[in-house]
Protein backbone atom coordinates (compact mmCIF):
# COMPACT_ATOMS: atom_id res chain seq x y z
CA UNK A 1 0.00 0.00 0.00
CA UNK A 2 0.70 3.45 -0.11
CA UNK A 3 2.92 4.95 2.66
CA UNK A 4 2.18 8.08 4.41
CA UNK A 5 5.04 10.78 6.49
CA UNK A 6 4.36 13.48 8.41
CA UNK A 7 6.64 15.77 10.04
CA UNK A 8 7.13 17.28 12.57
CA UNK A 9 5.44 14.47 14.86
CA UNK A 10 5.17 17.06 17.56
CA UNK A 11 5.43 20.95 17.23
CA UNK A 12 4.64 23.44 20.23
CA UNK A 13 3.92 27.12 19.54
CA UNK A 14 3.19 29.56 21.16
CA UNK A 15 0.05 31.71 20.45
CA UNK A 16 0.18 33.98 16.88
CA UNK A 17 3.12 32.54 15.45
CA UNK A 18 2.64 30.51 12.23
CA UNK A 19 4.28 26.85 10.98
CA UNK A 20 4.08 24.29 8.10
CA UNK A 21 3.02 20.68 8.76
CA UNK A 22 4.29 18.55 6.12
CA UNK A 23 3.24 15.27 4.01
CA UNK A 24 5.06 13.20 1.93
CA UNK A 25 3.02 9.94 0.44
CA UNK A 26 4.97 7.36 -1.72
CA UNK A 27 2.61 6.85 -4.95
CA UNK A 28 0.38 9.24 -6.97
CA UNK A 29 -2.90 10.07 -5.39
CA UNK A 30 -6.35 10.82 -6.96
CA UNK A 31 -7.39 12.02 -3.28
CA UNK A 32 -5.55 13.91 -0.52
CA UNK A 33 -7.08 15.03 2.46
CA UNK A 34 -5.81 17.17 5.49
CA UNK A 35 -7.86 16.61 8.86
CA UNK A 36 -8.17 18.15 12.77
CA UNK A 37 -9.21 15.99 15.33
CA UNK A 38 -10.50 17.70 18.20
CA UNK A 39 -9.54 16.58 22.03
CA UNK A 40 -12.98 14.97 21.68
CA UNK A 41 -11.74 12.63 18.83
CA UNK A 42 -13.54 14.04 16.20
CA UNK A 43 -12.45 14.41 12.64
CA UNK A 44 -12.70 17.71 11.26
CA UNK A 45 -12.28 18.27 7.25
CA UNK A 46 -9.86 20.70 6.50
CA UNK A 47 -9.04 20.72 3.04
CA UNK A 48 -9.48 18.34 0.10
CA UNK A 49 -6.20 18.88 -1.96
CA UNK A 50 -5.17 15.79 -4.61
CA UNK A 51 -3.35 18.88 -6.04
CA UNK A 52 -3.21 22.68 -6.13
CA UNK A 53 -3.52 25.26 -3.61
CA UNK A 54 -5.80 26.28 -1.29
CA UNK A 55 -6.63 28.39 1.72
CA UNK A 56 -9.46 29.09 4.24
CA UNK A 57 -9.27 31.64 7.15
CA UNK A 58 -5.95 31.29 8.85
CA UNK A 59 -5.29 27.81 6.95
CA UNK A 60 -3.80 27.19 3.87
CA UNK A 61 -2.52 23.96 2.07
CA UNK A 62 -0.47 23.23 -0.72
CA UNK A 63 -0.34 19.57 -2.77
CA UNK A 64 2.73 18.86 -5.35
CA UNK A 65 1.35 15.70 -6.49
CA UNK A 66 4.39 15.51 -9.11
CA UNK A 67 7.07 15.67 -5.96
CA UNK A 68 4.74 13.71 -4.00
CA UNK A 69 3.49 16.42 -0.89
CA UNK A 70 1.68 18.38 0.31
CA UNK A 71 2.00 20.99 3.11
CA UNK A 72 -0.38 22.40 5.37
CA UNK A 73 0.02 26.28 6.41
CA UNK A 74 -1.35 27.61 10.15
CA UNK A 75 -0.45 31.19 10.38
CA UNK A 76 -1.16 33.11 13.71
CA UNK A 77 -2.14 30.36 15.58
CA UNK A 78 -4.86 30.39 18.39
CA UNK A 79 -5.51 27.67 21.23
CA UNK A 80 -8.01 26.48 19.45
CA UNK A 81 -6.12 25.30 16.65
CA UNK A 82 -4.52 22.75 19.02
CA UNK A 83 -4.79 19.05 18.77
CA UNK A 84 -3.65 16.16 15.80
CA UNK A 85 -3.11 17.24 11.67
CA UNK A 86 -3.45 14.09 10.15
CA UNK A 87 -3.02 13.45 6.47
CA UNK A 88 -4.96 10.82 4.28
CA UNK A 89 -4.45 9.65 0.93
CA UNK A 90 -6.25 7.83 -1.03
CA UNK A 91 -4.72 6.32 -4.88
CA UNK A 92 -6.67 4.41 -7.64
CA UNK A 93 -4.77 0.94 -7.12
CA UNK A 94 -4.87 1.24 -4.11
CA UNK A 95 -8.64 2.70 -3.26
CA UNK A 96 -8.26 3.25 0.59
CA UNK A 97 -7.59 6.60 2.94
CA UNK A 98 -4.48 5.99 4.38
CA UNK A 99 -3.69 7.88 7.35
CA UNK A 100 -0.21 9.06 8.10
CA UNK A 101 0.84 8.73 11.82
CA UNK A 102 -0.45 12.63 12.46
CA UNK A 103 1.42 16.10 14.16
CA UNK A 104 0.65 17.11 17.41
CA UNK A 105 0.14 20.54 18.01
CA UNK A 106 -0.05 22.35 20.72
CA UNK A 107 -0.45 26.10 21.08
CA UNK A 108 0.30 27.89 24.06
CA UNK A 109 -1.14 31.58 25.17
CA UNK B 1 -20.03 19.64 3.53
CA UNK B 2 -21.57 15.88 3.96
CA UNK B 3 -22.85 15.36 7.43
CA UNK B 4 -22.08 11.40 9.04
CA UNK B 5 -23.56 10.91 12.63
CA UNK B 6 -22.58 8.13 15.26
CA UNK B 7 -24.35 6.36 17.72
CA UNK B 8 -23.61 6.41 20.58
CA UNK B 9 -20.57 8.74 21.29
CA UNK B 10 -19.39 6.54 24.63
CA UNK B 11 -20.57 3.04 25.84
CA UNK B 12 -19.26 1.10 28.40
CA UNK B 13 -19.96 -2.95 28.46
CA UNK B 14 -19.08 -5.98 30.54
CA UNK B 15 -16.55 -8.30 28.84
CA UNK B 16 -18.48 -10.86 27.04
CA UNK B 17 -21.84 -8.80 25.56
CA UNK B 18 -22.35 -6.95 21.88
CA UNK B 19 -21.67 -3.81 21.55
CA UNK B 20 -23.74 -2.09 18.43
CA UNK B 21 -22.28 0.97 16.87
CA UNK B 22 -24.96 2.99 14.22
CA UNK B 23 -23.43 4.89 11.26
CA UNK B 24 -25.84 7.62 9.27
CA UNK B 25 -25.42 9.47 5.88
CA UNK B 26 -27.83 12.72 7.23
CA UNK B 27 -28.21 14.22 3.79
CA UNK B 28 -26.78 12.05 1.30
CA UNK B 29 -26.80 8.58 0.10
CA UNK B 30 -24.00 6.09 0.72
CA UNK B 31 -23.31 2.90 -0.84
CA UNK B 32 -19.72 2.41 0.73
CA UNK B 33 -18.96 3.65 3.93
CA UNK B 34 -15.85 2.79 6.18
CA UNK B 35 -14.81 1.87 9.35
CA UNK B 36 -12.04 2.92 11.16
CA UNK B 37 -10.08 1.91 14.81
CA UNK B 38 -7.98 4.25 16.40
CA UNK B 39 -6.04 3.61 19.70
CA UNK B 40 -4.61 6.43 21.90
CA UNK B 41 -2.02 8.54 20.32
CA UNK B 42 -2.15 6.56 17.41
CA UNK B 43 -3.33 6.96 13.74
CA UNK B 44 -6.41 5.96 11.94
CA UNK B 45 -6.46 2.27 10.74
CA UNK B 46 -9.02 1.33 8.55
CA UNK B 47 -11.12 -1.98 9.66
CA UNK B 48 -13.31 -2.92 6.89
CA UNK B 49 -15.40 -1.23 4.08
CA UNK B 50 -19.24 -1.50 4.54
CA UNK B 51 -20.94 -2.36 1.16
CA UNK B 52 -24.77 -1.80 0.58
CA UNK B 53 -26.54 -4.90 -0.09
CA UNK B 54 -23.46 -7.34 0.49
CA UNK B 55 -20.89 -8.66 2.40
CA UNK B 56 -18.23 -6.12 4.09
CA UNK B 57 -14.56 -6.23 2.72
CA UNK B 58 -12.01 -6.76 5.77
CA UNK B 59 -8.53 -5.96 6.42
CA UNK B 60 -5.68 -8.39 6.91
CA UNK B 61 -6.03 -9.39 10.78
CA UNK B 62 -9.29 -7.77 11.55
CA UNK B 63 -11.89 -10.99 12.55
CA UNK B 64 -14.83 -10.78 10.19
CA UNK B 65 -16.65 -12.84 12.72
CA UNK B 66 -15.50 -10.01 16.14
CA UNK B 67 -16.35 -7.15 14.24
CA UNK B 68 -19.90 -7.71 11.97
CA UNK B 69 -20.74 -5.27 9.50
CA UNK B 70 -24.15 -4.48 8.44
CA UNK B 71 -25.36 -1.79 5.54
CA UNK B 72 -28.70 -2.61 5.33
CA UNK B 73 -29.74 0.89 3.54
CA UNK B 74 -27.90 3.03 1.66
CA UNK B 75 -27.59 5.71 4.66
CA UNK B 76 -26.75 3.08 7.44
CA UNK B 77 -24.28 0.98 8.59
CA UNK B 78 -23.75 -0.81 11.49
CA UNK B 79 -20.77 -2.25 13.60
CA UNK B 80 -21.27 -5.10 15.87
CA UNK B 81 -18.35 -6.02 18.58
CA UNK B 82 -19.20 -9.33 19.00
CA UNK B 83 -18.27 -10.75 22.50
CA UNK B 84 -16.53 -7.92 23.68
CA UNK B 85 -13.02 -8.53 25.79
CA UNK B 86 -11.22 -5.31 27.15
CA UNK B 87 -8.67 -5.46 24.31
CA UNK B 88 -11.62 -4.54 22.26
CA UNK B 89 -11.61 -0.85 23.66
CA UNK B 90 -10.82 1.54 21.24
CA UNK B 91 -12.16 4.56 19.39
CA UNK B 92 -14.32 3.78 16.17
CA UNK B 93 -14.91 6.14 13.77
CA UNK B 94 -16.85 5.61 10.06
CA UNK B 95 -16.76 7.76 7.01
CA UNK B 96 -18.32 7.93 3.79
CA UNK B 97 -17.81 9.83 0.49
CA UNK B 98 -20.07 12.73 -0.41
CA UNK B 99 -20.21 14.75 -3.11
CA UNK B 100 -18.48 13.70 -6.67
CA UNK B 101 -15.13 14.38 -5.35
CA UNK B 102 -14.74 11.45 -3.22
CA UNK B 103 -14.03 13.56 -0.59
CA UNK B 104 -14.51 11.47 2.19
CA UNK B 105 -16.11 12.99 5.97
CA UNK B 106 -16.26 11.11 9.28
CA UNK B 107 -18.58 10.50 12.18
CA UNK B 108 -18.42 11.88 15.66
CA UNK B 109 -16.92 8.30 16.57
CA UNK B 110 -17.64 6.22 19.78
CA UNK B 111 -15.57 5.19 22.02
CA UNK B 112 -15.82 1.65 23.39
CA UNK B 113 -14.71 0.58 26.62
CA UNK B 114 -15.43 -3.50 27.97
CA UNK B 115 -14.56 -3.92 31.24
Amino acid sequence: GIQVEQSPPDLILQEGANSTLRCNFSDSVNNLQWFHQNPWGQLINLFYIPSGTKQNGRLSATTVATERYSLLYISSSQTTDSGVYFCAVQNLGWGKLQFGAGTQVVVTP
Amino acid sequence: GAVVSQHPSRVICKSGTSVKIECRSLDFQATTMFWYRQFPKQSLMLMATSNEGSKATYEQGVEKDKFLINHASLTLSTLTVTSAHPEDSSFYICSAPGGNTGELFFGEGSRLTVL
